[in-house]
This record gives C-alpha cells, sequence and structure tokens, in this order.
C-alpha cells in the first residue's frame, strides 16, 4: 500500500468520453505531480503543482486538464482523448518542491484504455 | 534537457551481487536518485546521491560521481523479491514558480534467478 491513494485502478473509455482521474495524500505534502508511463518505459513528468499552484506543464496537449482543488487532492480530466493516450498515469506528492533530496511518493496508478 | 542512460536489462542469480549503471547529461545538476518499480506497481524511491561517494541503506548501496556523470545502484545479497525495474532519475526545478520536475533515466529490468 502506498499512502497516495489514486482512483480508479483502472480506466477504459471511449474517444468521446470526459472522465477524471483523482489522487489523494494525507502526508502534509505541498507538491504534486501528474506522471504518464508507458509499458517498459520511464514515468514521464506531465504536470507539476506547487502550494496548489500548477507550476508545471511538460507541453501536455489540451485533452488533458489538472486540476488541484485542495492541497490534499489532484484530479486529472480527460476529455476526446487518442487511443496512444492508453497509459498508466501516475500521482506523486513530495515534502518539498526544491530539495533534490525530497524523494517523491507516488500512488499505484490508474491504468487507462482508450478505445 | 536532460539525458540519463541504463542498461535496459540486467540478469544475476539470487545471494550474488548487481550493479545498474547510470550516465547521464543535465542542464544543471542537483543529485541523482534511484527508484524502484515492481511490475503494476509504484515507483519507491531508494536513495539520494547529492555529493560524490557511496551511500549505504541496507542490502542497496549508491555512488556518484560527478566528475565522470555516473552514478551506479549496487544490490547485495539479492532476493527474488529484488526483481524490478529500477531508474535513475534526476530532480531539476524551475527558478520561479517551484515543483521538482524529476526526470528518469532509461530503466533498467532486474531478473533475479535461482
Amino acid at each position: 500500500d502506498t499512502e497516495v491513494t489514486q482512483t480508479p485502478k483502472h480506466l477504459v473509455m471511449g474517444m468521446t468520453n470526459k472522465k477524471s482521474l483523482k489522487c489523494e495524500q494525507h502526508m502534509g505534502h505541498r507538491a504534486m505531480y501528474w506522471y504518464k508511463q508507458k509499458a517498459k518505459k520511464p514515468p514521464e513528468l506531465m504536470f507539476v503543482y506547487s502550494y496548489e499552484k500548477l507550476s508545471i506543464n511538460e507541453s501536455v496537449p489540451s485533452r488533458f486538464s489538472p486540476e488541484c482543488p485542495n492541497s490534499s487532492l489532484l484530479n486529472l480530466h480527460l476529455h476526446a482523448l487518442q487511443p496512444e493516450d492508453s497509459a498508466l498515469y501516475l500521482c506523486a506528492s513530495s515534502q518539498e518542491w526544491d530539495r533534490g533530496n525530497s524523494p517523491l511518493h507516488f500512488g499505484n496508478g490508474t491504468r487507462l484504455t482508450v478505445t | 534537457g536532460q539525458s540519463l542512460e541504463q542498461p535496459s536489462e540486467v540478469t544475476a542469480v539470487e545471494g550474488a551481487i548487481v550493479q545498474i549503471n547510470c550516465t547521464y547529461q543535465t542542464s544543471g545538476f542537483y543529485g541523482l536518485s534511484w527508484y524502484q518499480q515492481h511490475d503494476g506497481g509504484a515507483p519507491t524511491f531508494l536513495s539520494y546521491n547529492g555529493l560524490d561517494g557511496l551511500e549505504e541503506t541496507g542490502r542497496f548501496s549508491s555512488f556518484l560521481s560527478r566528475s565522470d556523470s555516473y552514478g551506479y545502484l549496487l544490490l547485495q545479497e539479492l532476493q527474488m523479491k529484488d526483481s524490478a525495474s529500477y531508474f535513475c532519475a534526476v530532480p531539476g526545478w524551475k527558478l520561479t514558480g517551484g515543483g521538482n520536475k524529476l526526470t528518469f533515466g532509461t530503466g533498467t529490468q532486474l531478473k533475479v534467478e535461482l
């Protein structure tokens, strides 16, 4: 079990659907992250929130829309996705945003399949 | 940009010692981290080297040489449960706004055999 909880664990959606991924942490961490991971590949950074403000957007297509309602929650809204967007979506948090030795704590991810 | 290269696969027997290498090219350097990820699981933090030298945490050790842009993860007394993917990673952040832009290496699949 991890201290970062992601729901749902699995999601299958059509290209015209709208869905949301949810992430929650209660460790008091002030930075939260979305990563995308394809099979046999490293996680790739999508977004970073620091103190509930969007800090980094790695040129992610607008069909992915992040939201940070409060310091414990992070959402990723999905709309009009493509089959190539099928992947494992990982949420993470860290206590500090500006220290290299502040590790990221990852959730188990949502495995998304776009049909 | 950031580039971190690792061997794609390493195989070793239970009880042995294995070393997983990582060479990097980065714009700015703030240390090297290692993460473990079992199939279907979350990446979990193993270690961090901010300075040159060896850091030891139980059966795992990590080494960094900044002058060589090189680091490695050393796993001793291998166990079957150590079969997983291992990623080196470098942190980075914007000068304003915050957020640790952690970039992962290509990853090494470790297989431990009986």
